[in-house]
């Protein structure tokens, strides 16, 4: 399969423990975003990549929240002391970062939960 | 910052039929690229059809089409002979230059039922 996988695809927490997500694109990808979709809305950009270097990040991804792309293959999305706020559908999308061909191709996403 | 704004919370078209959804953004920019996600139940999001703003001609993808009007900001996407396989959640997208790799920007999303 050469889509966007994501890893757990449900995680359930109890507040204050921490939490990390993996995303892994679609090979040759070298644009990386991730989102968060909370119920009723549509997703909101929390920070991308190009390779390994992180372009920008959202003002939603508070310092709790931390990104990594190592190597600019697979991505992780740790949050720390996690808050019920935080309950949340995450998603991660991919792109080939050309201008003329920028469809994202999303993942199936991790629905995290906290109690 | 860009906006986008999909009014229509929920919508139902039997099947067969057609059925319109709205969405009108708000920018500054004068080169961009608006999409149409759709989100089946449980399963992920996948692109339905994209617009590049300067390109006065709408985009068309088999049963679906846009119209664009960019003057007014508005990009509504038409569903011809809907089939039950259409049921889902669209999002409209916005993504601003210059690359045109840009994070998207989503509305709140339309839930549109196919009724047999």
């Amino acid at each position: 399969d050469t889509g966007v996988s994501q890893d757990p695809r449900h995680k359930i927490t109890k507040r204050g423990q921490n939490v990390t997500f993996r995303c892994d694109p679609i090979s040759e990808h070298n644009r990386l975003y991730w989102y968060r979709q909370t119920l009723g809305q549509g997703p909101e950009f929390l920070t991308y990549f190009q390779n390994e270097a992180q372009l920008e990040k959202s003002r939603l991804l508070s310092d709790r929240f931390s990104a990594e792309r190592p190597k600019g293959s697979f991505s992780t999305l740790e949050i720390q002391r996690t808050e019920q706020g935080d309950s949340a559908m995450y998603l991660c999308a991919s792109s080939v970062g050309d201008p003329h061909y920028n469809e994202q191709f999303f993942g199936p996403g991790t629905r995290l939960t906290v109690l | 910052a860009q906006t986008v704004t999909q009014s229509q919370p929920e919508m139902s078209v039997q099947e067969a039929e057609t059925v319109t959804l709205s969405c009108t953004y708000d920018t500054s920019e004068s080169n961009y690229y608006l999409f149409w996600y759709k989100q089946p139940p449980s399963r992920q999001m996948i692109l339905v059809i994209r617009q590049e703003a300067y390109k006065q001609q709408n985009a068309t993808e088999n049963r679906f089409s846009v119209n664009f009007q960019k003057a007014a900001k508005s990009f509504s996407l038409k569903i011809s002979d809907s089939q039950l396989g259409d049921t889902a959640m669209y999002f409209c997208a916005f993504m601003k230059p210059p690359s045109g790799n840009t994070p998207l920007v989503f509305g709140k999303g339309t839930r549109l039922s196919v009724i047999a």
